[in-house]
């Protein structure tokens, strides 16, 4: 059972172009988080998704972020129009459905994104 | 929202016992309270879970007095390899919000 697959492994930008950072969840499991690592720092929490629906972007910026997991298909972070201060590890962590409060985060290797 | 609390970093030397504290005065009655480990340039792994009194595995043990407000991870006898993160995890509001702690980061002495 593979784990929690996450591409690329490194990104680099420019400023001002988009990133778009691609999460496979474990097999059976339908349950999503994105977290944003910056060095030297904890993981932040920024979106909380299930098959098709964004249950919780609380932790997500305002513009230029958007997440979405479909039906098919892996979940994708979308950043546009990137700033330096975008540059940061993101990791992807997924669990499987109905695990309610003793729920298990298992996590990607992260990707590692640096804008020029 | 839950906040969590660690002591920023700690020391110890080869196989020495390693208790690292974390405080979570908001946690919900129901939350379960996990622990994970992260090593440079990876992401984190799951160590341990518990609700209350004690939890043991094979690579730890968790402590949680009776009123939850806090949480001991214990790493019996440590080695070069446990250097790393070390976190845990508290949630507020229900499942759907989760919180990570500062961390602590633990340095392995030889």
């Amino acid at each position: 059972n593979a784990g929690v697959m996450q591409n690329p492994r490194h990104l680099v930008r420019r400023r001002g172009q988009e990133a778009r950072l691609r999460c496979s969840p474990m097999k059976g499991h339908s349950h999503v988080y994105w977290y944003r690592q910056l060095p030297e720092e904890g993981l932040k929490f920024m979106v909380y998704l299930q098959k098709e629906n964004i249950i919780d972007e609380s932790g997500m910026p305002k513009e230029r972020f958007s997440a979405e997991f479909p039906k098919e298909g892996p979940s994708i972070l979308r950043i546009q129009q990137v700033v330096r201060g975008d540059s940061a590890a993101y990791f992807c962590a997924s669990s499987p459905p109905a695990s309610g409060y003793q729920e298990t985060q298992y996590f990607g290797p992260g990707t590692r994104l640096l804008v020029l | 929202l839950a906040k969590t609390t660690q002591p920023i970093s700690m020391d110890s030397y080869e196989g020495q016992e390693v208790n690292i504290t974390c405080s979570h005065n908001n946690i919900a009655t129901n939350d379960y309270i996990t622990w994970y480990q992260q090593f440079p340039s990876q992401g984190p792994r799951f160590i341990i879970q518990g609700y209350k009194t004690k939890v043991t595995n094979e690579v730890a043990s968790l402590f949680i007095p009776a009123d939850r407000k806090s949480s001991t991870l214990s790493l019996p006898r440590v080695s070069l390899s446990d250097t790393a993160v070390y976190y845990c995890l508290s949630r507020s509001g229900g499942y759907q919000k989760v919180t990570f702690g500062t961390g602590t980061k633990l340095q392995v002495i030889p």
